[in-house]
């Protein structure tokens, strides 16, 4: 079982069109992390989220991290080719310096 | 861009062979790890090390071993090779500090191996 549910694990949409992609736990977290992965390179940290309710925006990106720090939102205005990727969240583990990561949702913009 | 290099960058080889990878870092972070990154399975975690000689297993260690001789170097070892280790294999550092209290990671750009 994943620590980390993410949905939907693929996604397809036309330039100019919204769209909000989850990560979801039944466990709570006292941070998030999310992260872009582009082809053949190494995942990029987007945004830390760390508190319950907590809104972050980066430019056209909005992440927001559950009331209850179980769950998490990105929600992109506008989509971009640009913003084609994998979407992955993670959270680090109680005790640990180690992160564990969702299966992430790949992002497909059309122009 | 933090430094950290991962070598070889792709590397295709037969079963019962043994592979070394190898991660470089020059930000003297405490923090290592050694992720494989398969298809439906996001990134998921092989072994970590939290300083020179401390090292601790991850969710998928079996049939891996790591070292780490100096703060700089994280090498990852396949002892024999089998194709259910054909992945993208991702080191990544931190050095744990941030006002938050989260892990934040910087990766290298993947070595991809290929067991035939």
């Amino acid at each position: 079982t994943q620590l980390l549910e993410q949905s939907p694990q693929f996604l397809s949409i036309q330039e100019g069109e919204n769209l909000t992609v989850y990560c979801n736990s039944s466990s709570v977290f006292s941070s998030l992390q999310w992260y872009r992965q582009e082809p053949g390179e190494g995942p990029v940290l987007l945004v830390t989220v760390v508190t319950g309710g907590e809104v972050k925006k980066l430019k056209r990106l909005t992440f927001q991290f559950g009331d209850a720090r179980k769950d998490s939102s990105l929600h992109i205005t506008a989509a971009q080719p640009g913003d084609t990727g994998l979407y992955l969240c993670a959270v680090r583990i109680q005790g640990a310096q180690k992160l564990v990561f969702g299966q992430g949702t790949r992002l497909t913009i059309n122009p | 861009d933090a430094g950290i290099t991962q070598s070889p960058r792709h590397k295709v080889t037969e079963t019962g062979t043994p592979v070394t990878l190898r991660c470089h870092q020059t930000e003297n972070h405490r923090y290592m790890y050694w992720y494989r990154q398969d298809p439906g399975h996001g990134l998921r975690l092989i072994h970590y090390s939290y300083g020179v000689k401390d090292t601790d297993k991850g969710e998928v260690s079996d049939g891996y071993s790591v070292s780490r001789s100096k703060t700089e170097d994280f090498l990852l070892t396949l002892e024999s090779a089998t194709s259910s280790q054909t992945s993208v294999y991702f080191c990544a550092i931190s050095d744990a500090r941030t006002d938050s209290g989260a892990n934040v990671l910087t990766f290298g750009a993947g070595s991809r191996l290929t067991v035939l």
